[in-house]
């Protein structure tokens, strides 16, 4: 099957660090992405992973491991503005299309 | 990045009629484009995806004489709600990838529409 599994919520102070999971059941994708959505708004891409490892932007990171069918994205020095909801997405081979997990939705408090 | 556009942003409507979405992209030009429908707090669904030119290709479930899709130039593509029903209330994004994409890593997304049928 073909189906991305994202945690719903969590709630985080700023200056933390909350890590986002993605679990993927599907073969044949290029890579696993992220994106952020504000309520309301359009998703905006954050980071891409086509390999193994680990993929560093700014505040965030993401990771990617192939064989365990895994991925998370990272976010540290938490701020307010990061409060959205985060999706982890794949693009399949054959038609590029963009397929997105359930989403994860940071909250971060004071 | 690159920009894109949608109107309306926001419609609200009456039961049994018909919306236009357009989406543009506003610096390059877009050989594919894909329509989203995003429920609250849910995730981006995939409706079709939208080829300049050829028919849209709809995914399993979405019925293509209810979702009109129109990607008649390499900038505009439109997605045509027919006879609305509350239902069909939902929030709905277009995307796409350009002509240089290839198996690139970002799609870019509109603002999206949101969608209210009375």
């Amino acid at each position: 099957g073909q189906s991305l599994e994202q945690p719903s919520e969590v709630t985080a102070v700023e200056g933390a660090i909350v890590q986002i999971n993605c679990t993927y059941q599907t073969s044949g994708f290029y890579g696993l992405s992220w994106y952020q959505q504000h309520d309301g708004g359009a998703p905006t891409f954050l980071s891409y992973n086509a390999l193994d490892g680990l993929e560093e932007t700014g505040r965030f990171s993401s990771f990617l491991s192939r064989s365990d069918s895994y991925g998370y994205l990272l976010l540290q020095e938490l701020q307010m503005k990061d409060s959205a909801s985060y999706f982890c997405a794949v693009k399949y081979y054959g038609n590029n299309r963009l397929a997105f997990g359930k989403g994860n939705q940071v909250v971060v408090i004071p | 990045g690159a920009v894109v556009s949608q109107h309306p942003s926001r419609v609200i409507c009456k039961s049994g009629t018909s919306v236009k979405i357009e989406c543009r992209s506003l610096d390059f030009q877009a050989t594919t484009m894909f329509w989203y429908r995003q429920f609250p707090k849910q995730s981006l669904m995939l409706m079709a995806t939208s080829n300049e030119g050829s028919k849209a290709t709809y995914e399993q479930g979405v019925e293509k004489d209810k979702f009109l899709i129109n990607h008649a130039s390499l900038t505009l593509s439109t997605l045509t709600v027919t006879s609305a029903h509350p239902e069909d209330s939902s929030f709905y994004i277009c995307s796409f990838r350009d002509r240089c994409g290839g198996w690139g890593e970002t799609q870019y997304f509109g603002p999206g529409t949101r969608l209210l049928v009375l």
